[in-house]
C-alpha cells in the first residue's frame, strides 16, 4: 500500500537562507507525488508534481523537488526563503488505486525568521 | 477561470446542533472531493463524487454526516447532529477528467467549523 511520511512537522530558517522539507513515500507502483502549500487561512495549491518524466521538478515560487526511487525520497527545495514562504507543505502521493485517491503526510509547518 | 466556491467561510455552533457547507466546483470538473482538516493534520478524505454518483464514502461517519450532488455541480455537506470532534476546516476540491492520472485537484477555501 502507498504512504507518505514527511519528517518535520515544522521547519524554521532565517530569510533568505536555503529550505529544505522532507519526505518519504511507500508505494507499490511508480508513483506520483505532489507537493501543495496551504497559506493561512487559504486553500490548499498545487506547489509542484512528479508524473515519471524528469526527476527534478520545478514548481511555483522558486521550489523544487527531486524524485529519489533510491531512497524513496521527494524533499522540496528552495534556495532561499522569502517570508512569504511561510505556510504550511503537503507532500502528497496517489495512490493509483480505481479512484486514484491521493494520501497525504502530515504536513511541515515552515516558519521564515527575520 | 473562476475557483472552486465554498461557503459559509466560518461557522461556529454548539454540538448537537447541525450545520451545511456548500461547494460549487469548477465548471466543467466531474470529480468532487470533501476533506475534513482538523488542526495539525493533513486532509483526510471525507467522500468523493464522480457527477451525481458517489465514488467512494468509506470515511465518511454516516450517523451524523451526509453529502449529497444533485445534478453533478453543486455539492452540500451536512452534519446532523455536531460532535465536539467535528471542529476542522471542511475542504471541497474539484478535478477534471483530463488530470485524473496527475491526481491534481483543485481546492476551495474552506469552512472552518467550531463545535462549542
Amino acid at each position: 500500500a502507498q504512504s507518505v511520511t514527511q519528517l518535520d512537522s515544522h521547519v524554521s530558517v532565517s530569510e533568505g537562507t536555503p529550505v529544505l522539507l522532507r519526505c518519504n513515500y511507500s508505494s507499490s507502483y511508480s508513483p506520483s507525488l505532489f507537493w501543495y502549500v496551504q497559506h493561512p487561512n487559504k486553500g490548499l495549491q498545487l506547489l509542484l508534481k512528479y508524473t515519471s518524466a524528469a526527476t527534478l521538478v520545478k514548481g511555483i515560487n522558486g521550489f523544487e523537488a527531486e524524485f529519489k526511487k533510491s531512497e524513496t525520497s521527494f524533499h522540496l527545495t528552495k534556495p532561499s526563503a522569502h517570508m512569504s514562504d511561510a505556510a504550511e507543505y503537503f507532500c502528497v502521493v496517489n495512490s493509483m488505486d480505481s479512484n486514484y485517491q491521493l494520501i497525504w503526510g502530515a504536513g511541515t509547518k515552515l516558519i521564515i525568521k527575520p | 477561470e473562476a475557483g472552486v466556491a465554498q461557503s459559509p467561510r466560518y461557522k461556529i455552533i454548539e454540538k448537537r446542533q447541525s450545520v451545511a457547507f456548500w461547494c460549487n466546483p469548477i465548471s466543467g470538473h466531474a470529480t468532487l472531493y470533501w476533506y475534513q482538516q482538523i488542526l495539525g493534520q493533513g486532509p483526510k478524505l471525507l467522500i468523493q463524487f464522480q457527477n451525481n454518483g458517489v465514488v467512494d464514502d468509506s470515511q465518511l461517519p454516516k450517523d451524523r454526516f451526509s453529502a449529497e450532488r444533485l445534478k453533478g455541480v453543486d455539492s452540500t455537506l451536512k452534519i446532523q447532529p455536531a460532535k465536539l470532534e467535528d471542529s476542522a476546516v471542511y475542504l471541497c476540491a474539484s478535478r477534471p477528467p483530463w488530470r485524473q492520472l496527475t491526481g491534481e485537484l483543485f481546492f476551495g477555501e474552506g469552512s472552518r467549523l467550531t463545535v462549542l
